[in-house]
């Protein structure tokens, strides 16, 4: 069973810190996915990866940037954090098939302050 | 953008009742995707339609896809109260691009 693991369940940061979140998945997925959750808003895609060294913005990646060196691992940093950036974020592995459904770590509910 | 349009926002319903929730979107979908996040959950992924008015079911649920993949439901029979949570629909657009319905949250009263 795939199995997508993030680092932290729950993060209190301050006002402009740099902040890392970290997702692990061992499936040997190609696809890597970072979403936001919020309130009645669905899920936002941040940033995907289909590949090592490989990103692509999604529909709001602004404050956001990503790295994935590996292919196990897909890192969402927050360059310098604000208080709109308070949320649940999710993050997703899915096969390298564009139409392969996507599996969600627990997530990460991070508080700014 | 494209959206995927998601209703209703909420449901609350008497354990036994139906429940329906619906999608809509702007362009036409290569295919859609369904989820279930329990309360404190994951997204936990539940079946994908490709088809044009593909009906699938699994045990007490069914989903529709519209004939023109612009739309699509969820319905479930006889709701229980293992069936709370959220519901998101997702549609894949042109480039494979997936786009998430804003969910419906549902609250079965025992």
């Amino acid at each position: 069973d795939v199995k997508v693991t993030q680092s932290s369940r729950y993060l209190v940061k301050r006002t402009g810190e740099k902040v890392f979140l970290e997702c692990v998945q061992d499936m040997d997925h190609e696809n890597m996915f970072w979403y936001r959750q919020d309130p009645g808003l669905g899920l936002r895609l941040i940033y995907f990866s289909y590949d090592v060294k490989m990103k692509e913005k999604g529909d709001i990646p602004e404050g956001y940037s990503v790295s994935r060196e590996k292919k196990e691992r897909f890192s969402l940093i927050l360059e310098s954090a604000s208080t709109n950036q308070t949320s649940m974020y999710l993050c997703a592995s899915s096969r390298a098939e564009r139409v392969s459904p996507l599996h969600f770590g627990n997530g990460t509910r991070l508080t700014v302050t | 953008g494209q959206q995927v349009m998601q209703i209703p926002q909420y449901q609350h319903v008497q354990e036994g009742e139906d429940f329906t929730t619906y999608c809509n979107s702007s362009t036409t979908l290569s295919n859609i995707q369904w989820y279930k996040q329990r309360p404190g959950g994951h997204p936990v992924f539940l079946i994908q339609l490709v088809k044009s008015g593909e009906v699938k079911k699994q045990k007490r649920l069914t989903f529709q896809f519209g004939e023109a993949k612009k739309n699509s439901s969820l319905h479930i029979t006889a709701t229980q109260t293992t069936d709370v949570g959220t519901y998101f629909c997702a549609g894949m657009d042109s480039s494979y691009k997936l786009i998430f319905g804003s969910g419906t949250r549902l609250l079965v009263r025992p």
